[in-house]
């Protein structure tokens, strides 16, 4: 049973253009969401997270949404630059004694064209 | 970066044989997890630790033992390596909910 699911295995976006990447989850005690990137023959590297007290969260060119109602958060990359292709994990958490204890999704793999 | 050295980064091994992966931090992070990255499963947590000498069963347990003797050293071992242990595996370490730090990974082929 996938908790996290990521239902897009890739996306192409052009350069200086928005990428948006969804996120829907099954369990609604996740109250800590995070997204990481992900290049070949490296380890994940964190890049946003967001607490389920919150609806979006900026950093820079980042901005992640979450529907709590909906169980779907999304990242939004804006501009899209040729240095993000990656593959892209959302995941979950409980929180609590659950630190760092994820639950991820299957990934994205990004590729963004000059 | 944070500090977390895994080894060894590849591993070819024989089925049936015993495998050990070591993941050692310098952050002093009480929380150490075990990952291991497959084709269209994601990260799957195979183990944890939430201090010396304290440890749980993550998602994936079956087959793998981990041991954790001093706060920055977590071990993870294959008793008897099969085939479909054959992945890349992951060691992250944390201090919050809010994020995780991950090691660079170690591929294993078991064959």
């Amino acid at each position: 049973d996938q908790q996290v699911k990521q239902n897009s295995p890739s996306l192409s976006v052009q350069e200086g253009r928005i990428s948006i990447l969804n996120c829907d989850y099954t369990n609604s005690m996740f109250d800590y969401f995070l997204w990481y990137k992900k290049y070949p023959a490296e380890g994940p590297t964190f890049l946003i997270s967001i607490s389920s007290i919150k609806d979006k969260n900026e950093d820079g060119r980042f901005t992640v949404f979450l529907n709590k109602s909906a169980k779907h958060l999304s990242l939004h990359i804006v501009p899209s630059q040729p240095g993000d292709s990656a593959v892209y994990f959302c995941a979950a958490t409980t929180g609590g004694t659950s630190y760092g204890k994820l639950t991820f999704g299957q990934g994205t793999i990004l590729t963004v064209h000059p | 970066d944070a500090g977390i050295t895994q080894s060894p980064r590849h591993k070819v091994t024989e089925t049936g044989t015993p495998v050990t992966l070591r993941c050692h931090q310098t952050e002093n992070h009480r929380y150490m997890y075990w990952y291991r990255q497959d084709p269209g499963h994601g990260l799957r947590l195979i183990h944890y630790s939430y201090g010396v000498k304290d440890t749980d069963k993550g998602e994936v347990s079956d087959g793998y033992s981990v041991s954790r003797s001093k706060t920055e050293d977590f071990l993870l071992t294959l008793e008897s390596a099969t085939s479909s242990q054959t992945s890349v595996y992951f060691c992250a370490i944390s201090e919050s909910a809010a994020k995780a730090f991950f090691g660079q990974g170690t591929r294993l082929t078991v064959v």
